[in-house]
């Protein structure tokens, strides 16, 4: 049974650029919740989705930034207009409903 | 606003030893706490976890204890062991609703033991 899947595990882009994070959920998983960690810093929540409906985005940035989880494929979380702020690791997580998440390995996205 | 609080950014022991790691918490919706270890270039992986209406909970060699009056807990790990150096995060949420599986995380704290 394969865990949580991202890719790409890193990813260079030049500012103005896009950017476009795919999370897989372990199979059965319908939850996915995205969240990002600047150097030095913790993890913090960005959305929620389940599949086709953003539940709870509160944490996700009001410009620039979008997530989608459609009925079939992964889960893209998209940057446009990169800055370098935007420099960071990227994790997804799945869980099969209310019940513990399990985290994926991340995607290292450089801004240049 | 930092929700949850990890005062000690780095912790060091010997093996064999205690290893004490503390956390600290403002909300009081906060009715469930998980600890996470991470390695390098890898995701979160769960620890334990521990429901606000116990003050203890333990496997193996890993207790987290819970005092709900002073928004605090710590996670306990003996004996400490070479393998358990990494980083270690605590977390909290609120069940029910949409926001139970949304985690608010503290900074973590790096734990080395050395041998």
């Amino acid at each position: 049974n394969a865990g949580v899947m991202q890719n790409p595990r890193h990813l260079v882009r030049r500012r103005g650029q896009e950017a476009r994070l795919r999370c897989s959920p372990m199979k059965g998983h319908s939850h996915v919740y995205w969240y990002r960690q600047l150097p030095e810093e913790g993890l913090k929540f960005m959305v929620y989705l389940q599949k086709e409906n953003i539940i709870d985005e509160s944490g996700m940035p009001k410009e620039r930034f979008s997530a989608e989880f459609p009925k079939e494929g992964p889960s893209i979380l998209r940057i446009q207009q990169v800055v370098r702020g935007d420099s960071a690791a990227y994790f997804c997580a799945s869980s099969p409903g209310q019940g513990l998440s399990n985290f994926g390995p991340g995607t290292r996205l450089t801004v240049t | 606003d930092q929700q949850v609080k990890q005062n000690s950014p780095s912790l060091s022991v010997q093996e064999g030893r205690i290893s004490i790691l503390n956390c600290d918490y403002t909300n009081s919706m906060f009715d469930y706490f998980l600890w996470y270890k991470k390695y390098p270039a890898e995701g979160p992986t769960f620890l334990i976890s521990i429901s606000s209406i116990k003050d203890k909970n333990e496997d193996g060699r890993f207790t987290v204890f819970l005092n709900k009056s002073a928004k605090h807990l710590s996670l306990h790990i003996v004996p400490s062991q070479p393998g358990d150096s990494a980083v270690y995060f605590c977390a909290a949420s609120s069940s029910g609703g949409t926001s139970y599986g949304k985690l608010t995380f503290g900074q973590g704290t790096i734990l080395t033991v050395h041998p």
